[in-house]
């Protein structure tokens, strides 16, 4: 299947800091990519949703200012964390879908752990 | 708005046993993408298998097979042989053909114990 990279894989940053999150398509055009939070033990949270060279539209309960998400062109969407406080530690997962594959089955980064301190 | 219901938090299966999982959905749709996810302790998700609504013949992938049912809107996940490796959380979930957002149901936790 096609190959989405998530970087990085886990990241530490202090309180009041920016954190950001790059998810890639590596062999296929994304269209659309999202982005998820996990809680420990729990199931897959969308929380935006992005098209390339458009504004992500973000789920209810979702702070857009806080969660900040580019797509900028078909490979990569950034997810940034931005004045990060210790609630915000989860695990944050993308996925993508697009051409050259199919535009329903959803590939999966591997994942950032986040933990502010 | 669709919703996928898996209503077995935990499960344990003895190594080479059969295990089924459940997953219920809603949605008003004739058409749609059911799947199941697997997320082992790297927590990368893995896609299992995935299901086409309109075809009616179940998917099979090796040891995996599903029992759709559409009038029920059931969506189950057989695990034949289970192997250790098969210790993980499994999400069953749904992507309708106008949209691309992929729902999912709160995971069941399979445990295969030697």
């Amino acid at each position: 299947g096609a190959v989405v990279s998530q970087h990085p894989s886990w990241v530490i940053c202090k309180s009041g800091t920016s954190v950001k999150i790059e998810c890639r398509s590596l062999d296929f055009q994304a269209t659309t990519m999202f982005w998820y939070r996990q809680f420990p033990k729990q199931s897959l949270m969308l929380m935006a949703t992005s098209n390339e060279g458009s504004k992500a539209t973000y789920e209810q309960g979702v702070e857009k200012d806080k969660f900040l998400i580019n797509h900028a062109s078909l490979t990569l969407s950034t997810l940034t964390v931005t004045s990060a406080h210790p609630e915000d530690s989860s695990f944050y997962i993308c996925s993508a879908t697009g051409t050259g594959g199919s535009n329903t089955e959803a590939f999966f980064g591997q994942g950032t752990r986040l933990t502010v301190v | 708005a669709q919703t996928v219901t898996q209503s077995q938090p935990e499960m344990s299966v003895q190594e080479a046993e059969t295990v089924t999982l459940s997953c219920t959905y809603d949605t008003s749709e004739s058409n749609y993408y059911l799947f199941w996810y697997k997320q082992p302790p790297s927590r990368q998700m893995i896609l299992v298998i995935r299901q086409e609504a309109y075809k009616q013949q179940n998917a099979t992938e090796n040891r995996f097979s599903v029992n759709f049912q559409k009038a029920a809107k059931s969506f189950s996940l057989k695990i034949s042989d289970s192997q250790l490796g098969d210790t993980a959380m499994y999400f069953c979930a749904f992507v309708s053909t106008g949209g691309f957002k992929t729902i999912f149901g709160a995971g069941t936790r399979l445990f295969v114990k030697a």
